[in-house]
């Protein structure tokens, strides 16, 4: 049973670029979360997804940000005109449907964003 | 005041020693602990998680609620070099989605 996957792990922009990271969540999972690790700091909470919704994205800065789950393909994190600032890790994490689901979050490898 | 707090170590142990490890939370709220271990530059493993006060064993690691203090721990039996990682405690609210972590515990276990 694979685990999360994230893709891609590493990757380099220039500020003013966008950025997108793509998480596919283990299988028979429906809830997606991203987390982020800026240097030195903690792992924060950014947004809570299932499929096709949106259900907390009290984490998520307001402006430049925003996430999706579809019906099919991947979850997708967008961050737009990227600065400095926005380099860091990226987690994904998947956990099982129904009502304790939430409490068994399983991370992926990251992504490791660098903005030059 | 962080929501949980949680020494930054180092933790510096020989191999076999015990390690112990633990977060102090402030909001009685959080009902559910979690324990991540993080090699460097990796993704967090979830090792447990518990809902009540008390003991939960799983092989060498057994985590300990205390929910009365709001304190946390784990400890690791028969330390191994393979253990050296961060570890991070994480609490949930019932009902809630999203995790609350410390800021881990970097242990190392010397051969």
């Amino acid at each position: 049973n694979a685990g999360v996957m994230q893709n891609p792990r590493h990757l380099v922009r220039r500020r003013g670029q966008e950025a997108r990271l793509r998480c596919s969540p283990m299988k028979g999972h429906s809830h997606v979360y991203w987390y982020r690790q800026l240097p030195e700091e903690g792992l924060k909470f950014m947004v809570y997804l299932q499929k096709e919704n949106i259900i907390d994205e009290s984490g998520m800065p307001k402006e430049r940000f925003s996430a999706e789950f579809p019906k099919e393909g991947p979850s997708i994190l967008r961050i737009q005109q990227v600065v400095r600032g926005d380099s860091a890790a990226y987690f994904c994490a998947s956990s099982p449907p129904g009502e304790l689901g939430t409490y068994e979050q399983y991370f992926g490898p990251g992504t490791r964003l660098t903005v030059t | 005041q962080k929501e949980v707090e949680q020494d930054p170590g180092p933790l510096s142990v020989p191999e076999g020693a015990i390690v112990s490890l633990n977060c102090t939370y402030s909001n009685s709220a959080f009902q559910y602990f979690m324990w991540y271990r993080q090699y460097s530059r990796k993704g967090p493993e979830l090792l447990m998680y518990t809902y009540s006060s008390g003991n939960k064993e799983d092989g060498r690691f057994t985590a300990q609620v205390d929910k009365s203090s709001k304190y946390i721990s784990l400890f690791i039996r028969d330390s191994q070099p393979s253990d050296s990682a961060t570890y991070l405690c994480a609490i949930i609210k019932a009902a809630g989605n999203k995790l609350t972590f410390g800021g881990g515990t970097r242990v190392l276990v010397k051969p």
